[in-house]
């Protein structure tokens, strides 16, 4: 089965500054890999998804990942913070079963945005 | 496009009643899958429903039901519940082609039903 590792439960960061969030996998196959995220009192949104092709994807809201099989990582960045970009997010990866995908999810990342 | 919609937003139980949710998928999603989102266990897969067949289960227990309709709306059913069943319960649509997840399908959430048992 895949699991899906993120270090780091909180990270703290002024606005302006780099936002790096941390993902690793565990998967046999290549995997399809989501970043999501969550405001509080809300559903999850999606920020992007690597599937195949290019290993840098580009998500909204000026996110992107890059997809490092050699690392099994799939880490979250954006150059410079803003303080609405204070959620949770998750890291997921696809884990095939009974001939159908559901999606398995790290623990959650809470981003705070210091002004 | 309206997205997910979930009814009601806001629950609250107590032990040993039952409970059921509803979801309305994105029009054309045939997928939907619920999962449990608690703070110490996270994330997890509860079941997902494809052209109102149970495709994929969880590791829950039985009290723990869903159905789909024709028309993919779905409603998952909770039975004696227990305090442990306090969670924000989302539901998330797909095209569902191919089997699940594939390069142009993606799971769209909605915003969750919050279930409280006293």
């Amino acid at each position: 089965a895949q699991s899906v590792t993120q270090l780091g439960s909180h990270v703290s960061v002024s606005e302006g500054a780099l936002v790096l969030l941390r993902c690793n996998y565990s998967s046999s196959v290549p995997p399809y890999l989501f970043w999501y995220v969550q405001y509080p009192n809300q559903g999850l949104q999606l920020l992007l998804k690597y599937t195949t092709g290019a290993t840098l994807v580009k998500g909204i809201n000026g996110f992107e990942a890059e997809f490092k099989k050699s690392e099994t990582s799939f880490h979250l960045t954006k150059p410079s913070a803003h303080m609405s970009d204070a959620a949770e997010y998750f890291c997921a990866v696809s884990d095939l079963m009974g001939g159908s995908e559901k999606l398995v999810f790290g623990k959650g990342t809470k981003l705070t945005v210091n002004p | 496009k309206a997205g997910v919609t979930q009814t009601p937003r806001y629950l609250i139980k107590t032990r040993g009643q039952q409970v059921t949710l509803s979801c309305s998928p994105i029009s054309g999603h045939r997928s939907v899958s619920w999962y449990q989102q608690t703070p110490g266990q996270g994330l997890q897969f509860l079941f997902e429903y494809f052209s109102e067949t149970q495709r994929n289960k969880g590791n829950f227990p039985g009290r723990f039901s869903g159905r789909q309709f024709s028309n993919s709306r779905s409603e998952m059913n909770v039975s004696t519940l227990e305090l442990g069943d306090s969670a924000l319960y989302l539901c998330a649509s797909s095209l569902g082609l191919a089997g699940g997840i594939t390069s142009t399908d993606t799971q769209y959430f909605g915003p969750g039903t919050r279930l409280t048992v006293l």
